[in-house]
């Protein structure tokens, strides 16, 4: 089946613009995650979605960065006055559920965003 | 903050020749993941391990893991090309939310042909 899914793949903005980032999920999963990979690093955690809520919003750096997900598949990450800091690639990834624990997370090819 | 840390950065090899990556970290954990990464976008899971298991196979890859020396090690065999890429190791934290995956670094695999 289709994997998971990211719109735009590649975002260019100016300093001070407002952004948004989609992210489709594999049909069924009800986990939702967002992380950030800075050049040369590996991702960084920013936010986690079980069905519709924001279960954990603790990596997200400033309120500047919002992410919602209002029927529990489709999310958007979207980020205010944007700063040449935000620039990263985003990914997200989805699972079929953390009851276990072990639930393997599936990424998506990421949005590459360059703030000008 | 980064959980783990593979060694080494960069590793360069012919087809062919065995790939060792290492990870380690720093708290306890409920299971360690890879990760490859081509290209520097999205991330293709490879293998878990959990805590309570010390070695695991799939495929040509081979990982352990030494839960005392908070250490995991990726083996992949016969190289090719294609394995080029960045491979991370992501960790989930024992008495934390263990769906909040902590990645290291990486290690930038080169196969020459």
């Amino acid at each position: 089946g289709a994997g998971v899914s990211q719109t735009p793949s590649n975002k260019v903005t100016e300093k001070g613009k407002y952004v948004e980032l989609r992210c489709d999920p594999i049909s069924g999963h009800t986990a939702l995650y967002w992380y950030r990979q800075s050049l040369g690093q590996g991702p960084e955690f920013l936010i986690y979605f079980q069905g519709t809520g924001a279960a954990d919003d603790s990596g997200l750096p400033n309120d500047r960065f919002f992410a919602v997900r209002p029927e529990g598949s489709v999310s958007t990450l979207k980020i205010q006055r944007t700063e040449r800091g935000d620039s990263a690639v985003y990914l997200c990834a989805s699972s079929l559920n953390i009851a276990s624990g072990r639930e393997t997370q599936y990424f998506g090819p990421g949005t590459r965003l360059l703030v000008l | 903050s980064q959980q783990g840390e593979e060694d080494p950065q960069a590793l360069s090899i012919q087809e062919g020749e065995n790939a060792t990556m290492n990870c380690s970290y720093k708290t306890s954990i409920n299971n360690l993941q890879w990760y490859r990464q081509n290209s520097g976008r999205g991330l293709v899971h490879l293998i878990l391990i959990r805590s309570n298991e010390r070695e695991k196979h799939s495929g040509r890859l081979r990982v352990t893991l030494d839960t005392s020396k908070k250490s995991s090690s990726l083996l992949i065999t016969a190289s090719r090309a294609a394995d080029t890429a960045s491979y991370f190791c992501a960790t989930d934290i024992r008495g934390g939310s263990n769906y909040k995956l902590t990645f290291g670094k990486g290690t930038l695999l080169t196969v020459n042909p």
